[in-house]
């Protein structure tokens, strides 16, 4: 059964880089037609889309991050990961990684349990 | 910029149905948003209940439904259940590759 574990500090200080990684566990990520996507919530908020990359490097973001956000895959560690340049308090938010399928039906089919980051000095 | 409508909060008897809705600030809700409908608990991974508008993902109960009511995706729970106390999340895609998740509903089964 595949899953997903985020990884990555809990403590990111104001105007540095978030990064943070998601290893995929029981199945390859090169495997099916899937995207794979970092999602975030903030606390007692809702749920943002920042971004995704297919296995091939391609990606696309969240138009109001595009300017912040990297998101790469290295398929060899069965990884993806994600930077966050340029944080403020408002990045505070638990992170979910997040596989997306693709095809026919689109929609997210798995998700991580997510890790909560903090801007804080 | 557009936004993803939900309910903030709703609630619901045990045994009754309740109808959750999903919007758009700028445009009916149709079926090539591909809406899609996630179960949250506090703490736990969100979960998926329906997608492409109507479809039941694997092991959901057959009492979550999803359709498109007037100008809105819906997501109807039959004969609710203590359990089913969660934060329901839509989210549509807009196309270009952009997803975009309502503020979610807080429903209470009481």
């Amino acid at each position: 059964q595949v899953q997903l574990q985020e990884s990555g500090p809990g403590l990111v200080k104001p105007s540095q880089t978030l990064s943070l990684t998601c290893t995929v566990s029981g199945g390859s990520i090169s495997s099916g037609s899937y995207y794979w996507n970092w999602i975030r919530q903030p606390a007692g908020k809702g749920l943002e889309w920042i971004g995704r990359v297919y296995t091939s490097g391609g990606t696309n973001y969240n138009p109001s991050l595009r300017s912040r956000v990297s998101i790469s895959v290295d398929t060899s560690k069965n990884q993806f990961s994600l930077n966050l340049s340029s944080v403020t308090a408002a990045d505070t938010a638990v992170y979910h990684c997040a596989r997306l399928v693709a095809g026919i039906h689109w929609y997210f089919d798995l998700w991580g349990r997510g890790t909560l980051v903090t801007v804080s000095s | 910029q557009t936004v993803v409508t939900q309910e903030p909060s709703f609630a619901v008897s045990p045994g009754g149905t309740v109808t959750l809705t999903c919007g758009l600030s700028s445009d009916s809700v149709s079926t090539s948003y591909s809406p899609s409908w996630y179960q949250q608990t506090p703490g736990q991974a969100p979960r998926t209940l329906i997608y492409s508008t109507n479809i039941r993902s694997s092991g959901v109960p057959d009492r979550f439904s999803g359709s498109i009511l007037g100008n809105k995706a819906a997501l109807t729970i039959t004969g609710a259940q203590a359990d089913d106390e969660s934060v329901y999340y839509c989210v549509l895609y807009l196309g270009r590759a952009i997803w975009v998740f309502g503020g979610g509903t807080k429903l209470t089964v009481l």
